[in-house]
C-alpha cells in the first residue's frame, strides 16, 4: 500500500525559503500527480501546485511566484519550495498522490501532514 | 479560477438525522472531476465521494453525492457519532484546482 510522508524544518524565519520533501514508499510516482496541500490554522484546504510523474508542474497561481515543485522518481521523492515566507505561510502542509485516468481524479493518497511555523 | 461555495458554513444535527450539504461552482464542473473529502480535528482528509456520485472504497453506502454543472451535493442518510466533521468538496477540472471552504457538521 503506497504511504507518502512530509519532513522537512517545522520553524522558518520569514522572508526565507519553506522546504519539503514527501517520501513515496510502497510503490512508484509513475503515472500519478503528486501535489502540495495546505491549511492554515483553523481554516480550510489549499491547493499549492502539483508536479506530474514526467516532469511537468502546476501551481495555484497565488503562489506561483513564489513556489517550485520538483521530483527525483529515482529516490521516489517529491519537494516543496516557498520563498520569501511570511506568517501567513503558517499551515499544515500535506503531501498527496493524485489519483487520475481518463475519467477520474482525486487525491487517493495523503500524507499525515506536517506543521510549519513562519517565525523570527 | 473556478469559486467553489460551500453551504451552510455550519450545520448542526443530531445522530440518524439526514444531512444535506451544498456545493455550487462559479463555473461549470464536468461531473467526472468533482470530489468530496471529510477531515476530521488532526486528520488528513479522506476521499468520501470522487466523480460527484461514486463513493469511495469502504465508505458506507448512507453517503451519496449527486448533482452537475455548477451545483453538487453531498447527502448523509443517516448521521453516525463519526460523521460529524468538516467536509470538504474539490473540483479538479480546471487549473487552479480549488477547494471549497467546507462545511461543518456537528452535533446538535
Amino acid at each position: 500500500q503506497v504511504q507518502v510522508q512530509e519532513s522537512g524544518p517545522g520553524l522558518v524565519k520569514p522572508s526565507e525559503t519553506l522546504s519539503l520533501t514527501c517520501t513515496v514508499s510502497g510503490g512508484s510516482m509513475n503515472t500519478y500527480y503528486w501535489s502540495w496541500i495546505r491549511q492554515p490554522p483553523g481554516k480550510g484546504l489549499e491547493w499549492i501546485g502539483y508536479i506530474y510523474y514526467s516532469g511537468s508542474t502546476d501551481y495555484n497561481p497565488s503562489l506561483e511566484s513564489r513556489v517550485t515543485i520538483s521530483g527525483d522518481t529515482s529516490k521516489n521523492q517529491f519537494s516543496l519550495k516557498l520563498r520569501s515566507v511570511t506568517g501567513a505561510d503558517t499551515a499544515v502542509y500535506y503531501c498527496a498522490r493524485v489519483y487520475t485516468n481518463y475519467s477520474y481524479r482525486y487525491v487517493d493518497v495523503w500524507g499525515t501532514g506536517t506543521t510549519v511555523t513562519v517565525s523570527s | 479560477e473556478i469559486v467553489l461555495t460551500q453551504s451552510p458554513g455550519t450545520l448542526s444535527l443530531s445522530p440518524g438525522a439526514r444531512a444535506t450539504l451544498s456545493c455550487r461552482a462559479s463555473q461549470s464542473v464536468r461531473s467526472n472531476y468533482l470530489v468530496w473529502y471529510l477531515q476530521k480535528p488532526g486528520q488528513a482528509p479522506r476521499l468520501l465521494i470522487y466523480a460527484t456520485s461514486n463513493r469511495a472504497t469502504g465508505v458506507p453506502d448512507r453517503f451519496s453525492g449527486s448533482g452537475s454543472e455548477t451545483d453538487f451535493t453531498l447527502t448523509i442518510s443517516r448521521l453516525e457519532p463519526e460523521d460529524f466533521a468538516m467536509y470538504y468538496c474539490q473540483q479538479y477540472d480546471r487549473s487552479p484546482w480549488t477547494f471549497g471552504h467546507g462545511t461543518k457538521v456537528e452535533i446538535k
